[in-house]
């Protein structure tokens, strides 16, 4: 099972930025917060990840809270093509047990113009 | 940007049949997974696969399945007595380096099993 807690939907008005927020509060010193998202059936995206500091990269940023129990994904600019399920991952880097993803239902993000 | 491809888009196979499913994953990557989605259900992990053989796999994975990367560039998921349950989209994906690293998907290929 996934090991992460998100809305199961959010809205946002077009040209605003959104906050999808993602629990994952039994999350352990080596594993990494991913963020992905998958468009109508496409292929799930890469969009960011990262351990304990904050991320910034062309498509979004990426909180962590100190604790790490808890994320928060940006999008500082939500475009109608930013629709979409996104999806927070929770797995182990660099020498984990496994390296599968498990994908949980993710928030369906409907921007609206 | 270098992008894993898959084919075909969309398969129609009858119950029983085999079937191939095709990727070429983003050519410096050493380590390729397939996953699928049955329509409106989570997207599953079924197998991982590197230095040509299998490193992990899931309950999915039975005897029906199995994958194979025939050449440099092409890594395959072949289903040998196709299901109707089996009609999903199946994505691949692929990774740099051996453990631990982002995956990137392609845009997957829609069997459906009639």
């Amino acid at each position: 099972d996934a090991k992460t807690t998100q809305p199961p939907s959010m809205d946002c008005a077009e040209g605003r930025a959104a906050n999808l927020p993602c629990n994952h509060s039994t999350i352990s010193g080596n594993e990494y917060v991913y963020w992905y998202r998958q468009i109508h059936s496409q292929g799930p995206q890469y969009i960011i990840h990262g351990l304990k500091n904050n991320e910034t990269n062309e498509m979004a940023s990426l909180i962590i809270t100190e604790d790490r129990k808890s994320s928060t994904l940006i999008l500082p600019h939500a475009t109608l093509r930013d629709t979409a399920v996104y999806y927070c991952i929770v797995r182990e880097n660099y020498g984990g047990a496994t390296n599968k993803l498990i994908f949980g239902t993710g928030t369906l993000l409907a921007v609206q113009p | 940007e270098p992008e894993v491809t898959q084919t075909p888009s969309h398969q129609v196979t009858q119950m029983g049949q085999e079937v191939i499913l095709r990727c070429v994953p983003i050519s410096n990557h050493l380590y390729f997974y397939w996953y699928r989605q049955i329509l409106g259900q989570k997207v599953e992990f079924l197998v991982s696969f590197y230095n040509n053989e299998i490193s992990e796999k899931s309950e999915i994975f039975d005897d029906q399945f199995s994958v194979e990367r025939p050449d440099g560039s092409n890594f395959t998921l072949k289903i040998r007595s196709t299901k109707l349950e089996d009609s999903a989209m199946y994505f691949c994906a692929s990774s740099q380096i051996p453990q631990g690293d982002t995956q990137y998907f392609g845009p997957g290929t829609r069997l459906t099993v009639l």
